[in-house]
């Protein structure tokens, strides 16, 4: 039968405005997140990662917070601009779990100019 | 800067055929994955890879799929015989360490 695809939770911001996505992972033995960007008809593209021992962690215009109590992440983008519009995943990984990842729903993000 | 390579970029095949999907990954990395994604789902994995074996696959890894490093470049994914349900974006990913995931551009694979 036909697939029916999932709704995908969305974010409209303007340019200029920072935007936060959220994300809520699954497992308590996650130690380590990674979140990742991925334009149409692309492959996700990194973005930046951290660690379980760490709660925040800083890249360039993007942060990462790290809420282990309630098993939640978010991204922070700086002065977003029309090229960060895009699908935004989280991913965990599963300590000792061999390196694969698990993935979020994804948020999709639009950028108004 | 260093890419993960995917060929081909969009696949057809009648279902029941067996379809075989190219990656060639960063050289110097160890580990390596496919990944699919069903249109507007979440992406799903399917298999990692290390020291010519598997070293992981998750229940979507029957005994259709099977994968190959037939040489010391190319890391392939055969998919015996394909059915509708295979219709996705099958990405390749390789890594040195469990940081620093690359993934390729995937395949779209349409089972008609």
């Amino acid at each position: 039968g036909e697939s029916v695809g999932l709704h995908l939770p969305t974010l409209s911001v303007q340019e200029g405005d920072n935007s936060i996505i959220n994300c809520a992972y699954s497992n308590s033995a996650s130690d380590y997140f990674i979140w990742y960007k991925q334009e149409s008809g692309k492959g996700p593209q990194f973005i930046i990662d951290i660690r379980s021992n760490m709660d925040k962690r800083q890249g360039q215009r993007v942060t990462v917070l790290l809420n282990k109590t309630v098993k939640h992440l978010s991204l922070q983008i700086a002065a977003t601009q029309p090229g960060d519009s895009a699908v935004y995943f989280c991913a965990e990984n599963i300590a000792g779990n061999n390196r694969k990842l698990i993935w979020g729903l994804g948020t999709s993000l639009a950028v108004n100019p | 800067e260093p890419e993960v390579t995917q060929t081909p970029s969009h696949q057809v095949t009648q279902m029941g055929q067996e379809v075989i999907l190219r990656c060639v990954p960063i050289s110097n990395h160890l580990y390596f994955y496919w990944y699919r994604q069903i249109l507007g789902q979440k992406v799903e994995f399917l298999v990692s890879f290390y020291n010519n074996e598997i070293s992981e696959k998750s229940e979507i890894f029957d005994d259709q799929f099977s994968v190959e490093r037939p040489d010391g470049s190319n890391f392939t994914l055969k998919i015996r015989s394909t059915k509708l349900e295979d219709s996705a974006m099958y990405f390749c990913a390789s890594s040195p360490s469990l940081r620093g995931y690359t993934f390729g551009s995937g395949t779209r694979l349409t089972v008609v």
